[in-house]
């Protein structure tokens, strides 16, 4: 069965600091993972995907993660935070299909970013 | 680009009561997924359909039902209506069942 832990329900940040959301997972085949945010009562909006491939996702938004395997982590980065990123953030995984792909959400992590 | 349509967007029904939540899919993508999120929890997976058949199923109440139509869009069907089944309802849609793009949402109120 596939899980996600994303580690700190809260994360505040300064303008201009760095974003990082941390997000673990298991899983039983080689997952796929996302980044989803969400703004307030809107839906979710994909920020970037692994698949296969390069370990280092770029997405939308300035937002970059880095698919570890030996650590079983997805962390969401971004340089420089901005105000516009305050927003829920959910990781999720995915495994590989066969009737299995449905999206097994972390807890989500609320990001402030502090003017 | 085309999105996800779900209607109605808002919804407010009494205990007991029916509700009818409809997905319309991006054009071409096969593959549609119900969530339902909580009040401050995260999306839970219901259940989804690949080519009008059922791939997978969650943790949907046997109070639910869905189906997918000829023309891939789907509907959720909800009876006898729980106050606990206040919630917002994500449909998503897949072209190739890797990657899901989710549609606005159905915010469901029962009173």
């Amino acid at each position: 069965a596939q899980s996600v832990t994303q580690l700190g329900s809260h994360v505040s940040v300064s303008e201009g600091a760095l974003v990082l959301l941390r997000c673990n997972y298991s899983s039983s085949v080689p997952p796929y993972l996302f980044w989803y945010v969400q703004y307030p009562n809107q839906g979710l909006q994909l920020l970037l995907k692994y698949t296969t491939g390069a370990t280092l996702v770029k997405g939308i938004n300035g937002f970059e993660a880095e698919f570890k395997k030996s650590e079983t982590s997805f962390h969401l980065t971004k340089p420089s935070a901005h105000m516009s990123d305050a927003a829920e953030y959910f990781c999720a995984v995915s495994e590989d299909g066969f009737g299995n792909e449905k999206l097994t959400f972390g807890t989500g992590t609320r990001l402030t970013i502090i003017p | 680009a085309a999105g996800v349509i779900q209607s109605p967007r808002h919804l407010i029904k009494e205990k007991r009561e029916t509700a009818t939540l409809k997905c319309y899919p991006i054009p071409r993508h096969d593959t549609v997924y119900w969530y339902q999120q909580g009040p401050g929890q995260d999306p839970q997976f219901l259940i989804s359909f690949y080519e009008k058949m059922q791939s997978d199923k969650g943790s949907i109440p046997d109070r639910f039902s869905a189906q997918q139509f000829s023309d891939y869009h789907s509907e959720l069907n909800m009876s006898s209506l729980e106050l606990g089944d206040s919630a917002l309802y994500f449909c998503a849609s897949s072209p190739n069942r890797r990657e899901q793009f989710f549609g606005p949402g159905t915010r469901l109120t029962v009173l």
